[in-house]
């Protein structure tokens, strides 16, 4: 079966420091991949999405980043981070059939 | 721009009471239709989906959605709610025609059951 797996759960991280969460699928291949950041009363916004190894598609012009160096690896980076992104960030995948999202158990950043 | 809307930002209801969350969204083509849940501590996970034939939907835990193509909406219905559903409900749309892959969520409705 296929399962996700996303570290770290929390992590508390200084202004102006680097960033790299990952995530990896296990199970499948050729998924589609997500990050996601979930904030109380505005949902989850799409931050990045990849249909392919290199192919990123990135929805809200941040001080974020995505990469997807193998099939099944998505990672979320930042050089520098600020205050403003600290949330909850989700990553998730689809099969190729695109019907539905199966999501990660999320990690906690709290930069300060 | 894809975007959904979700009007109920708190609800609170006794256990046997009757829920509708609303849901509507903003695209002219042809869309799939989510609602997700979020148990406390758990992962989001489906409660059901609809994609073509019969507007009305049924999903796990009795939860049932209608799909209104002329008012663009897909909310989200339980004729009797239970203590464990108290929750945080999404409701997301994914562009179908254009392969985009997106999904975009709502804001989400917090759903609180008084024992």
């Amino acid at each position: 079966s296929q399962t996700i797996h996303q570290w770290p759960a929390t992590l508390v991280q200084p202004v102006g420091s680097p960033l790299s969460l990952e995530c990896t699928v296990e199970g499948t291949s050729n998924p589609n991949l997500y990050w996601y950041r979930q904030a109380a009363g505005r949902g989850l916004q799409l931050l990045f999405y990849s249909v392919g190894i290199g192919q990123i598609s990135s929805e809200v012009p941040q001080n974020l980043s995505a990469s997807r160096p193998q099939d099944r690896q998505f990672i979320l980076s930042s050089k520098k981070l600020l205050l403003s992104d600290s949330g909850f960030y989700l990553c998730a995948w689809s099969g190729q059939a695109n019907e539905k999202l199966f999501f990660g158990s999320g990690t906690q950043l709290s930069v300060l | 721009a894809q975007s959904v809307s979700q009007h109920n930002h708190h609800v609170i209801l006794s256990e046997a009471a009757s829920l509708e969350l609303g849901c509507n969204y903003s695209y002219g083509g042809t869309v799939n239709l989510f609602w997700y849940v979020q148990y406390p501590g758990q992962h989001l996970q489906l409660l059901l989906k609809y994609f073509s034939g019969d507007p009305l939907v049924k999903g796990i835990k009795g939860f049932e959605a209608e799909f209104i193509k002329s008012k663009f909406s897909f909310n989200l219905r339980k004729p009797s709610v239970q203590w464990s559903d108290t929750a945080e409900y999404f409701c997301a749309v994914n562009d179908r025609a254009s392969g985009t892959y997106k999904y975009i969520f709502g804001t989400g409705t917090r759903l609180k059951v008084l024992a």
